[in-house]
């Protein structure tokens, strides 16, 4: 039962342009929301989270809205380089006892050409 | 300030053997976790810990201890090595929600 579903496995743009990236959660408990970005042979960073009480949230040329409504996230590289090029990952984060439980799609690569 | 640190990069293991993959963060924070990434899919939850002496099994963690004696070093210790367990294997840290990771490990079980 995938909670988090980044349903685009892959995502090609041309440099310039908007890339967007969209997630789709299904647990209306989940109250904080990330997008990481990962390089081959590297581990994922952090790129920008937001708060289920926003519903937008900007840093630089990265912006990521929160449709609650619809359980819908979407995250906008605006514009897109060719060093953006990674597989992009977005996990959900819940209150859980004594940690908070994250979970985390399954992630969408996105290319970026010249 | 190193961040997430892991070692190895790389190893290979016979079924049946059995390593420790060390991770230590010097970043003083309390959560400290273990992921692996298979290919084509998202990243799955070993163990996690809350804080020196305290650990808990996350989503697979059949075939794997763990331990944290410090608050920096978070081990992970593969018993009788199988195939199934041929992976990238992730730590992390946090001192909320934002994870920190290292670079990681990866492991094949042949």
């Amino acid at each position: 039962d995938q909670q988090v579903k980044q349903n685009s496995p892959s995502l090609s743009v041309q440099e310039g342009r908007i890339s967007i990236l969209n997630c789709d959660y299904t647990n209306s408990m989940f109250d904080y929301f990330l997008w990481y970005k990962k390089y081959p042979a590297e581990g994922p960073t952090f790129l920008i989270s937001i708060s289920s009480i926003k519903d937008k949230n900007e840093d630089g040329r990265f912006t990521v809205f929160l449709n609650k409504s619809a359980k819908h996230l979407s995250l906008h590289i605006v514009p897109s380089q060719p060093g953006d090029s990674a597989v992009y990952f977005c996990a959900a984060s819940a209150n859980a006892g004594n940690n908070r439980k994250l979970i985390w799609g399954l992630g969408t690569s996105l290319a970026v050409n010249p | 300030n190193a961040g997430v640190t892991q070692t190895p990069k790389f190893r290979i293991l016979k079924i049946g053997q059995s390593m420790t993959l060390q991770c230590t963060q010097d970043m003083n924070h309390n959560y400290m976790y273990w992921y692996r990434q298979d290919p084509g899919m998202g990243l799955k939850l070993i163990y996690y810990s809350v804080g020196a002496g305290i650990t808990d099994k996350g989503e697979v963690p059949n075939g794997y201890n763990v331990s944290r004696s410090t608050t920096e070093d978070f081990p992970l210790r593969l018993e009788l090595a199988a195939p199934s367990q041929t992976s990238v294997y992730f730590c992390a840290s946090s001192y909320y929600v934002e994870l920190f990771f290292g670079s990681g490990t990866q492991l094949s079980v042949l």
